[in-house]
């Protein structure tokens, strides 16, 4: 079983819709990370977060430690979100080595 | 700020010979990660260092695999002889220490091996 697990592997939706990606952890952590890579590659650092929520502009990242989940929201689902979300972890021991989900895919159609 | 740099973009070289990865990290940072993209494995992460010096290199996969950060803005990471299983897309990012972690990526360089 991996250590960090994500749902749903492939998520399409259309535009103007709600999106949630979930992710789920087994290991102790110091922060989690969600990142966002575009058909060209690039991988950019979304949000970090070790408690509570963050909120950049139509993107909501939610954490609940206690339960070891993650949530990845957006909102207004724009075809420009479309893009593979991945979740990734710090763990406790070994802070700086970021164990990773095998990524979720988003398709948002027009 | 230019960002972490990577190069080549792309490398497409034959079973046996050497590739040789290279990478700038973005000015001020003090950790460098190199990381292994596949379909079949994802994200791995293979080596990474502080200060210059080699931290952690479990996820080094062979013999074959080296990395080296001769100084602060400079690092290599060297396949010595490729085969075509080393196909990939590897990526280096760079981070502040001081800053839990937080990783800025380079665009990668997509390695075919045939």
């Amino acid at each position: 079983k991996n250590e960090v697990e994500q749902s749903p592997q492939n998520l399409t939706a259309q535009e103007g819709e709600f999106i949630t990606i979930n992710c789920s952890y087994s290991v102790g952590i110091s922060a989690l990370h969600w990142l966002q890579q575009h058909p060209g590659g690039g991988i950019v650092s979304l949000f970090m977060l070790s408690s509570g929520k963050k909120k950049h502009g139509r993107l909501i990242a939610t954490i609940n430690i206690q339960e070891k989940h993650s949530s990845l929201h957006i909102t207004a689902s724009h075809p420009r979100d479309s893009a593979v979300y991945i979740c990734a972890v710090s763990p406790i021991q070994g802070a700086q080595k970021l164990v990773f989900g095998q990524g979720t895919r988003l398709t948002i159609n027009p | 700020d230019a960002g972490v740099i990577q190069s080549p973009r792309h490398e497409v070289t034959e079973m046996g010979q050497e590739v040789t990865l290279r990478c700038k990290p973005i000015s001020g940072h003090n950790s460098l990660f190199w990381y292994r993209q596949t379909m079949m494995r994802g994200l791995e992460l293979l080596i990474y260092f502080n200060n210059n010096v080699p931290i952690d290199d479990s996820g080094m996969p062979e013999d074959r695999f080296s990395a080296k950060m001769p100084n602060a803005s400079f690092s290599t990471l060297k396949i010595q002889p490729s085969e075509p299983r080393d196909s990939a897309v590897y990526f280096c990012a760079s981070s502040n220490l001081a800053v839990l972690n937080e990783q800025f990526f380079g665009p990668g360089t997509r390695l075919t091996v045939l």
